[in-house]
């Protein structure tokens, strides 16, 4: 298994400002993931975090809103940049093998 | 396409009582089949997997559940609940047929379980 320790875990930020989350895994993992989840709902898959390579962004999700770093197999960031209210949510870092996914605590973050 | 159905938003079950919690899936491949549990304010935790072999799986908790593939299925489930249980589940598949070496999850809309003393 993998334990991923995810920091922030909660923020109040300023509209206009960016938030940049950081996401350790205890091993090396091939796969990393950022998600976003409103409260009480499903996960929103936001990227893959490649090592080396320029994140993999899914439908509705950009590099420059959403830069992503991952310079080595047990470390990734997250950044939400120009934050709006509409950027409030809980974003989840995910770790995975061939046949298992771990998550983070999330962040809780909420744009004033 | 593939994707991953939870029919029920919610569940409500008397403590004692069995419980069921459904998923079904649709997938190219052979599916990869997940559960986790998200208590409130956490993150979410993994309950257990259908990767091959005995359809029925057992995992944290005391909680199993079972792969159908004639139906597409993997109900999770659980001889008694408890009030402890409550929380939001999520049903998770992963394809390995065509997609090859793609490792994304397909997830499941959530079913809160509410069990009542």
């Amino acid at each position: 298994s993998a334990v991923i320790s995810q920091k922030p875990s909660r923020d109040i930020c300023q509209r206009g400002t960016s938030l940049t989350i950081q996401c350790q895994v205890d091993s090396q993992v091939t796969m990393m993931f950022w998600y976003r989840q409103q409260p009480g709902q499903s996960l929103t898959l936001i990227a893959t975090a490649n090592q080396g390579s320029e994140a993999t962004y899914e439908s509705g999700f950009v590099i420059d809103k959403f830069p992503i770093s991952r310079p080595n197999l047990t470390f990734s960031t997250l950044t939400v940049s120009n934050m709006s209210p509409e950027d409030s949510s809980i974003y989840l870092c995910s770790a995975s093998t061939n046949t298992e996914a771990f998550f983070g605590q999330g962040t809780r973050l909420t744009v004033v | 396409a593939q994707s991953v159905a939870q029919p029920e938003d919610q569940v409500n079950v008397a403590e004692g009582n069995p419980l069921t919690v459904k998923c079904t899936y649709s997938v190219s491949g052979n599916p990869y089949l997940f559960w986790y549990v998200q208590y409130p304010n956490r993150g979410l935790q993994f309950l257990l997997k259908y990767i091959t072999g005995d359809n029925l799986v057992k995992g944290s908790y005391g909680f199993e559940a079972e792969f159908n593939k004639s139906q597409t299925s993997f109900h999770l489930k659980k001889p008694s609940a408890l009030v402890s249980d409550s929380a939001l589940y999520f049903c998770a598949v992963r394809d390995f047929g065509n997609a090859g070496n793609n490792r994304k999850l397909i997830w499941g809309l959530g079913t809160s379980l509410a069990v009542n003393p």
